[in-house]
This record gives structure tokens, sequence and C-alpha cells, in this order.
């Protein structure tokens, strides 16, 4: 049982690359979340999806794009990455609302565009 | 929208010593409140929560406290050992369906032994 599993674990891009996070989770959660973190902030909410075949936007959406295709996978894409879009991504899930349920993280991806 | 303030940023103790962090939250309407520890270079994890019909919540060495007059809740460390050490964040939500965990901006626990 790995949890949540992210790839890969650091990347580095130059301004205007496109590049796709990938989120997987062997608990068969319906709930899955894309945050971003960075120095000195807490995390904030990018998209979520509350089950295969839908997604919804969070709190800092702007710039990137979410699919979930597969229950156990959730994918972050960056079109056109941006030195702003520098941070550690984090993803989680949940077997339902995270209200009721604990989110489990995974080890987070740290990306670089220069 | 909701806003979290957490203080202090940084926190140093002595091993054994008990820790406080403090967050304070905008929204009267939240009524989830979870804190996560991330130690250094991992995702991070729940620890413990408290939702706004209990005032306070107990697990070991660990207690969460809410005032939901003053909009604040506590995190308490008591004994804290140097596996205490690492970042813990508060946050707060509605219990709503579509609405997002507001962190707060995390507290850095070092526990010197």
């Amino acid at each position: 049982n790995a949890g949540v599993t992210q790839t890969p674990k650091f990347r580095v891009l130059k301004t205007g690359q496109s590049m796709t996070l990938l989120c997987a989770q062997d608990m068969n959660h319906e709930y899955m979340y894309w945050y971003r973190q960075d120095p000195g902030m807490g995390l904030r909410l990018i998209h979520y999806s509350v089950g295969e075949g839908t997604t919804a936007k969070g709190e800092v959406p702007d710039g990137y794009n979410v699919s979930r295709l597969k229950k156990q996978n959730f994918l972050l894409g960056l079109e056109s990455a941006a030195p702003s879009q520098t941070s550690v991504y984090f993803c989680a899930s949940s077997y339902g609302l995270y209200t009721h349920y604990e989110q489990y993280f995974g080890p987070g991806t740290r990306l670089t565009v220069t | 929208g909701e806003n979290v303030e957490q203080h202090p940023s940084t926190l140093s103790v002595q091993e054994g010593d008990s820790a406080v962090i403090k967050c304070t939250y905008s929204d009267s309407a939240s009524n989830y409140f979870p804190w996560y520890k991330q130690e250094l270079g991992k995702g991070p994890q729940l620890i413990i929560d408290i939702r706004s019909n209990v005032g306070e919540k107990k697990d070991q060495r660990i207690a969460v406290t809410l005032n939901k007059t003053a909009k604040h809740f506590s995190l308490h460390i008591t004994e804290t050992q140097p596996e205490d050490s690492a970042v813990y964040f508060c946050a707060a939500t509605p219990n709503q369906a579509g609405t997002a965990l507001i962190f707060g901006k995390g507290t850095t626990l070092s526990v010197s032994s």
C-alpha cells in the first residue's frame, strides 16, 4: 500500500514550456486535490476532484489544468510555465469530503521555472 | 472569504517544555479546524482536528482548543520531544462542498534536547 505517490519529485522548466505532474493513490479514494506551497506560505488549493471524470477550481487555478480520467490518478498540467509557478506541489486524496475524512498527502514535487 | 492568521512563525523550546501555536480565522461560518504536521521533505500529515461544536480535544500529548466567539483556535503540545520538530499548519473551512481548506502560513517548531 503505497498511499499517495507523485511523479516526478523534481523538475526544472524554462518559461513557456509545458509539463504534467502525475498523482496516483491506491486507497480507492473518491476525492483528490492539488495544492501548491510557497516559502512562508501555507498550502493553497489549485484544483480538486470529487470523483472520476469530475474536476473543480480551487483558490489559485489560473495557469493550471487538471484531469481525472481514472479514479486512482489526478494529473496537473502547466501549459505554458511561468516563473511565478515555481513552487512545491502536493497532491492529496481523501475517502470523502475533507471536512469529514482525513486528507493523505503525497511527498511533493519541487518545480523550478527559469 | 476565509483568512487564517497563524502565530508565531517560529518557536523554539527545550525538550520537555510545552509549545502553543495560535490561529485566528475571519469567517464565522467556518466550523472545521484541522492541524497538520509537515516534516522536512514530506507532505503534511493530519495530527488532530476539531469541529465547532466542541471546545477542546485531546490526543495524548496534543490538544486543540477552540473559541468560536473570539474566532481563534490553538494547538498545545506538552512534554515536547525532538521528534516534534517540524512545521505545523492550522486550517479552517466551512463545512460545505466546494469550499477550500484555508491554511495558515505555518509555524516552525524546534525542540532542542
